[in-house]
């Protein structure tokens, strides 16, 4: 597996705060994820990065915001949290065979 | 976009029984892969396996992109093996530039009984 850590790894949070969630890698992949888990929907893309500074949208965007500033790096922001983004939050990574993905721990976070 | 619909939503099992997970995908597909969520929650790569056959232990599985469905086989399962079992597809062509974007069925929750 690729090492690959979340923090926090839980977090719990009022309606209408910032919530900020790392993934660190020490793989120096490429590509990374960021997905989140709720019952009945199996896991859904938020966002994902190509490489540092390139980012781009999921399925699941509204309400986040990405970043890449170095490779080992991906920042998931909920700029105002809301009760629908209590979660669990994977990320995940892709190396050189870019098609293939490895995932962190997780995150669950509770807005209340 | 593409949807993805795995059976059986539940499977129970005895310690040493075999089994058949099946996912079926509306759309053809460049990329698809098998994970296994353990009960504490982590997310591990079975296969990637967009077409063909595969075997990792007691593990395989086999992918007829042409009938879009993939099957996941366990032989003599153990408890170890308890957990949900995802199918991820991805239908577009991915490129080496952007990564690949996966969307995932609702996943089988098996349970193997000692």
């Amino acid at each position: 597996d690729a090492g690959i850590t979340q923090s926090p790894r839980h977090k719990v949070t009022e309606t209408g705060t910032p919530v900020t969630l790392r993934c660190h890698q020490t793989e120096n992949h490429r590509y990374m994820y960021w997905y989140r888990q709720d019952p009945g929907h199996g896991l859904r893309l938020i966002h994902y990065s190509y490489g540092v500074k390139d980012t781009d949208k999921g399925e699941v965007s509204d309400g986040y915001s990405v970043s890449r500033s170095k490779t080992e790096d991906f920042l998931l922001t909920l700029e105002s949290a809301t009760s629908s983004q209590t979660s669990v939050y994977f990320c995940a990574t892709g190396g050189l065979l870019w098609v293939e993905q490895f995932f962190g721990p997780g995150t669950r976070l509770t807005v209340l | 976009g593409i949807q993805v619909e795995q059976s059986p939503p539940d499977l129970i099992l005895q310690e040493g029984a075999n089994s058949t997970l099946r996912c079926n995908f509306s759309d053809s597909v460049n990329n698809l892969q098998w994970f296994h969520q353990n009960p504490w929650g982590q997310l591990i790569n079975l296969f990637y396996i967009p077409s063909g056959t595969k075997q990792n232990g007691r593990l395989s599985a086999t992918t007829v992109a042409t009938e879009r469905y993939s099957l996941l086989y366990i032989s003599s399962s153990q408890t170890t093996d308890s957990g949900v079992y995802f199918c991820a597809v991805e239908s577009r062509r991915g490129q080496e530039t952007s990564g690949s974007r996966l969307t995932f069925g609702e996943g089988t929750q098996l349970t193997v009984n000692p």
